[in-house]
């Protein structure tokens, strides 16, 4: 079982619409959690971090639940330009992160 | 431009050559990491270290490649022999321990990568 594990997707999905990932993480031992955004041939882009009490920036959500050792990311009212590949990353005190392959998200006219 | 530099971006060798790559962290941080990525996947660790010292290193890398950061600033990776399967984008990243909350010292900022296809 892979450390850190996302849907690739696509999710495809119309402008205004809201969406959801989920990632999930296998080490119960980790403490930072992560996303990023990667547009096509670019490099990943810290998009937000996320607490243990959740983290909220304009449009998008962070929520960690380590229960069921899972981190989700929810985009609100969906633009064009959010379209791209959507990675988490989990760490735990060894500060090597690990991530998952991505979400792929396709926001439509 | 104070973020993380990287290079070459691109490099086209032949199966059994030498390459080196450089990266140039943001200059405050004291942490550098080397990735590796291919096509849907996400980068996958191979080194890391903390001002110059290298403190760790994937168990998949090979023998082949080596990292330096011999002042604790820039950094090299260097890949001898390349074969085929080498043929990536090798992704840097740096990353500070002063940052105030505890989960935000593994932030990753990163270099633009440097493509390598190996022929």
């Amino acid at each position: 079982r892979k450390e850190v594990e996302q849907d690739p997707g696509p999710f495809n999905v119309p402008e205004g619409a809201t969406v959801a990932f989920n990632c999930t993480y296998s080490n119960s031992a980790s403490q930072s959690f992560f996303w990023y955004r990667q547009d096509c041939r670019k490099e990943p882009k810290l998009l937000m971090s996320v607490y243990s009490s959740g983290n909220e920036d304009g449009r998008f959500t962070a929520q960690l639940n380590r229960a069921s050792q899972y981190i989700s990311l929810l985009i609100r009212d969906s633009k064009l330009s959010d379209s791209a590949t959507y990675l988490c990353s989990s760490s735990g005190g060894s500060y090597i992160p690990t991530f998952g392959r991505g979400t792929s998200l396709i926001v439509h006219p | 431009d104070t973020g993380v530099s990287q290079d070459p971006r691109h490099k086209i060798t032949k199966r059994g050559q030498n390459v080196t790559f450089r990266c140039d962290p943001i200059s405050e941080h004291n942490r550098l990491y080397w990735y590796r990525q291919t096509l849907g996947q996400g980068p996958e660790f191979l080194t890391y270290f903390q001002n110059e010292a290298q403190l760790e290193k994937s168990r998949l890398l090979s023998d082949r490649f080596s990292a330096e950061r011999p002042k604790g600033s820039f950094s090299t990776l260097e890949i001898q022999r390349t074969e085929q399967g080498d043929s990536a984008m090798y992704l840097c990243a740096s990353s500070s321990k002063l940052r105030g909350r505890a989960p935000t010292f593994n932030e990753q900022f990163f270099g633009p990568g440097t493509r390598l296809t190996v022929l």
